[in-house]
Parts: C-alpha cells; sequence; structure tokens
C-alpha cells in the first residue's frame, strides 16, 4: 500500500503570496494531521482533521488554515506569506483521531521557501 | 503545557558502541510515548512506542521504557550501526489528539 503522500515536494514563494499543500492519506485512514518543521527543531502542530470535521488546532494564526475533503485528502493553506513560515510542512494520517492509540504515519513533506 | 525534553546534540559514536538519548517530559494526564525517527530527506518515521507506566517499547535493537515516576521515556540501543545515523525525536500523545514533540537529537554513528 502507498504511504503518505504530499504535493509538491519543493516549493518556492515570494512574501505575501498564497500557497496550498496536498496530502493524500493512507488508504482506510480517516485523520489527516499538519505539523510545521522549522529547520533544526521539532515538528509543531497545525490542525487535525478526522472524518472532515477540525479536531484539534495549534497555536497558528488565521492565515493558516485547511480542510479535508469527502476521499479524506487533505490541503492546507496558507495565505500573505512570511519569511518565517518558511519549514518542512508534514502531513501525517491515522486511523482513529487520537495520536493516544492510533500512531501517526507521516509523509515525507513539501519544504517551503519564502524569499 | 504539556512538552517534551530531550538531550541536545549532536551526538557522534563509533559502531557498536551503547547509545541512549534521554527525554523526560511533562504532561497533566496519562499520555502515550513515542520515539520517531527521521532520516535525511525524509519524513518521520515511528520508532516505537509505550502506552502505560512501565510499558517497554522495542523495535530494530532499540528499547524505551515508559518511567511514570521519574517522568521519562530514554532511548537506548546496544550496538549502533551506521545506517541509525538520523534525527530522534522523543513524543507525546497531546489532549487534540496531535504529537507533541522534542526538539530532536541528531546522531552520527561513524565506522
Amino acid at each position: 500500500d502507498a504511504g503518505v503522500t504530499q504535493s509538491p515536494t519543493h516549493l518556492i514563494k515570494t512574501r505575501g503570496q498564497h500557497v496550498t499543500l496536498r496530502c493524500s492519506p493512507i488508504s482506510g485512514h480517516k485523520s489527516v494531521s499538519w505539523y510545521q518543521q522549522v529547520l533544526g527543531q521539532g515538528p509543531q502542530f497545525i490542525f487535525q482533521y478526522y472524518e472532515k470535521e477540525e479536531r484539534g488546532r495549534g497555536n497558528f494564526p488565521d492565515r493558516f488554515s485547511a480542510r479535508q475533503f469527502p476521499n479524506y485528502s487533505s490541503e492546507l493553506n496558507v495565505n500573505a506569506l512570511l519569511l518565517g513560515d518558511s519549514a518542512l510542512y508534514l502531513c501525517a494520517s491515522s486511523l482513529g483521531g487520537s495520536s493516544y492509540n492510533s500512531p501517526l504515519h507521516f509523509g515525507n513533506g513539501t519544504r517551503l521557501t519564502v524569499t | 503545557g504539556d512538552s517534551v525534553t530531550q538531550m541536545e546534540g549532536p551526538v557522534t559514536l563509533s559502531e557498536e558502541a551503547f547509545l541512549t538519548i534521554n527525554c523526560t517530559y511533562t504532561a497533566t494526564g496519562y499520555p502515550s510515548l513515542f520515539w520517531y525517527v527521521q532520516y535525511p530527506g525524509e519524513g518521520l518515521q515511528l520508532l516505537l512506542k509505550a502506552t502505560k507506566a512501565d510499558d517497554k517499547g522495542s523495535n530494530k535493537g532499540f528499547e524505551a521504557t515508559y518511567r511514570k515516576e521519574t517522568t521519562s521515556f530514554h532511548l537506548e540501543k546496544g550496538s549502533v550501526q551506521v545506517s541509525d545515523s538520523a534525527v530522534y525525536f522523543c513524543a507525546l500523545s497531546g489532549s487534540q489528539g496531535n504529537l507533541i514533540f522534542g526538539k530532536g537529537t541528531k546522531l552520527s554513528v561513524k565506522p
């Protein structure tokens, strides 16, 4: 079975622009989560969606938004990009909605560079 | 809030050396604990996990024991290989269904 797939793998944007990142979960997984990983740091939680509803949100500004589609794939949108948004954006999927008992499986990420 | 603290790297070892990476946590409830590994250019892979106190997670020769009394989940391996070179992240399950990660420890193993 295919793992979590993310697109694009790399992206370069200019300050003020908008970006959309995409994620396809492992087949059968109903939860998708998004994390931001700045160079040299651990991933930071942005959003979790389970069964197409937002289940959790991290400490990120309203410029960040996401949604989950009926086929459980997901998009992360970031508006008015800042230099500080440059990071690796990781998508993870899981069977259930809780990391306590439903391990997260991560994709290889989208490397976003804002210039 | 809940948090994870892990030893700072980088850690450089010779092949077949013993590895310990320390991890301590702060949590209000009883989280599950995880170690994830990130190889260069790749996403995170689950290495092992433990869901309750005194549980031992193990995989690929790595082990970690959930110690509630010391709020720790240290990662150990008896004999490291060059292929173990990667960044290791300790994490706990958060209240929003998320994972809370430490900053990561980079391990380099020399032949």
